[in-house]
């Protein structure tokens, strides 16, 4: 079965510090697509980054990096110099796009505050 | 270029009643997939359409059910409308069959039952 754990409900960050957001997965297919998305308050799931199973090199996106750990089955985002504006929930996601079984799959997400 | 588009962003309903939400796709995208989404909870999958059919389901009642139109634009209805069905209905397109290219959510529309 395909799963997704973040295993922190909330973390509190110093503005300008960085933050890595942990994420670990579950699936025995070879061929994956992971991906980060930010909740802010007003609901809208807004895409951050994403790595395919078979990148050789770890996604980067401005200020957004993923740690692709693929022995691991881990995806961490890292989020470097935080701003206020980064405090939101944060969701590790994996679509495995088999036949006719495609699919996002989320975790419980993590609630990131930055602190001024 | 407009991206996932839903409607209404808010709703209430009385037990027992009723809904329908209504999502466009991003221009390009063909599948579309409905998520439900309960207060400090990760969104949960409802269904897909593809090609007007629902192509595969989550673990949810008859009660939900779905449409797909030519244009790839979709319906989800709700039935028979439960305190326990008040939550964020969330919309994401995609291209079928591929994994590297992410699902574009829309804002989503808050449905509370009352």
């Amino acid at each position: 079965a395909q799963k997704i754990t973040q295993t922190q409900p909330g973390m509190f960050v110093q503005e300008k510090e960085a933050v890595t957001l942990d994420c670990t997965y579950d699936t025995s297919d070879p061929s994956y697509g992971l991906f980060w998305y930010k909740q802010p308050s007003s609901g809208e799931m807004i895409f951050l980054i994403y790595q395919g199973s078979y990148d050789q090199q770890n996604a980067t996106e401005g200020r957004y990096s993923l740690n692709f750990q693929k022995a691991r089955k881990s995806a961490n985002l890292v989020i470097s110099a935080s701003q206020l504006g980064d405090s939101a929930m944060y969701f590790c996601a994996m679509r495995v796009p088999m036949n006719r079984d495609d699919k996002i799959i989320f975790g419980k997400g993590t609630r990131l505050h930055i602190l001024p | 270029d407009a991206g996932v588009t839903q409607s209404p962003t808010h709703l209430i309903k009385t037990r027992g009643q009723q809904v329908t939400l209504r999502c466009s796709p991003k221009s390009g995208h063909d599948t579309v997939s409905w998520y439900q989404q309960a207060l400090g909870q990760g969104p949960q999958f409802i269904f897909q359409y593809y090609e007007e059919e629902e192509r595969q389901r989550g673990n949810f009642p008859d009660r939900f059910s779905g449409h797909q139109f030519p244009n790839y634009s979709s319906e989800l209805n709700v039935n028979a409308l439960l305190l326990g069905d008040s939550a964020l209905y969330l919309c994401a397109s995609s291209s079928a069959g591929t994994a590297n290219t992410e699902a574009f959510f829309g804002q989503g529309t808050r449905l509370t039952v009352v």
